[in-house]
């Protein structure tokens, strides 16, 4: 059974610019979460979509959003880009009945020069 | 406000000992706790779950205990391998309380765990 899938896995952008990340979930997972993970701040949620929906959302500013498809899959933007906003962005899927724990793709390192 | 919390960066111990990783937690409405053991480069590996309702989980090597009057849960690791050397995440949900956080978890600090053979 194949895992969380995360593209792409590393990439660089400016200040200002944008970036769009995207995550494929295990097959018949239909929520999906996003965490953010820096040195100084550890890992943060940011927001968790279900079934096209966003059912939870972190304390983020507005720069940072994201949806999901009707096969779940899901994408996460962040707009005009902070030298702060360079870290490991993580996916994670779940079944939606809120038992049992995540499963984390291995991430997209996101550098802001 | 930090409402996991892992007061030990790190620890060390020696292969076949008993390694014991603690979490304390604010929160009452926490009601259920994860374990998650990451290495670089790699995302968070689950490694061990319990529900508030009860105070022991075991699962091969790990075992979760939760303390809820005092807000604590630890994972003890016995036998300790180097294998075992990663970072380990104490995660915390308010699943089952009525409430919508399922896919929210509040994740500690982290403890740098190495076990030396």
């Amino acid at each position: 059974k194949a895992g969380v899938t995360q593209t792409p896995r590393y990439l660089i952008k400016t200040r200002g610019q944008q970036v769009t990340l995207s995550c494929s979930p295990i097959s018949g997972h239909r929520s999906v979460s996003w965490y953010q993970q820096t040195p100084g701040q550890g890992l943060q949620f940011l927001f968790e979509y279900f079934s096209e929906t966003q059912r939870n959302k972190g304390n983020f500013p507005g720069r940072f959003s994201g949806r999901q498809f009707s096969n779940s899959r899901s994408e996460m933007n962040v707009s005009t880009l902070e030298l702060g906003d360079s870290a490991l962005y993580l996916c994670a899927s779940s079944f939606p009945q809120g038992i049992g724990e995540l499963f984390f793709g291995e991430g997209s390192r996101l550098t802001v020069l | 406000d930090q409402q996991v919390k892992q007061n030990s960066p790190s620890l060390s111990v020696q292969e076949g000992r008993i390694s014991i990783l603690n979490c304390d937690y604010t929160n009452s409405m926490f009601d259920y706790f994860l374990w998650y053991k990451k290495y670089p480069a790699e995302g968070p590996t689950f490694l061990i779950s319990i529900s508030s309702i009860k105070d022991k989980n075991e699962d091969g090597r790990f075992t979760v205990f939760l303390n809820k009057s005092a807000k604590h849960l630890s994972l003890h690791i016995v036998p300790s391998q180097p294998g075992d050397s990663a970072v380990y995440f104490c995660a915390a949900s308010a699943r089952f309380a009525g409430g919508t956080s399922y896919g929210k978890l509040t994740f500690g600090q982290g403890t740098i765990l190495t076990v030396h053979p």
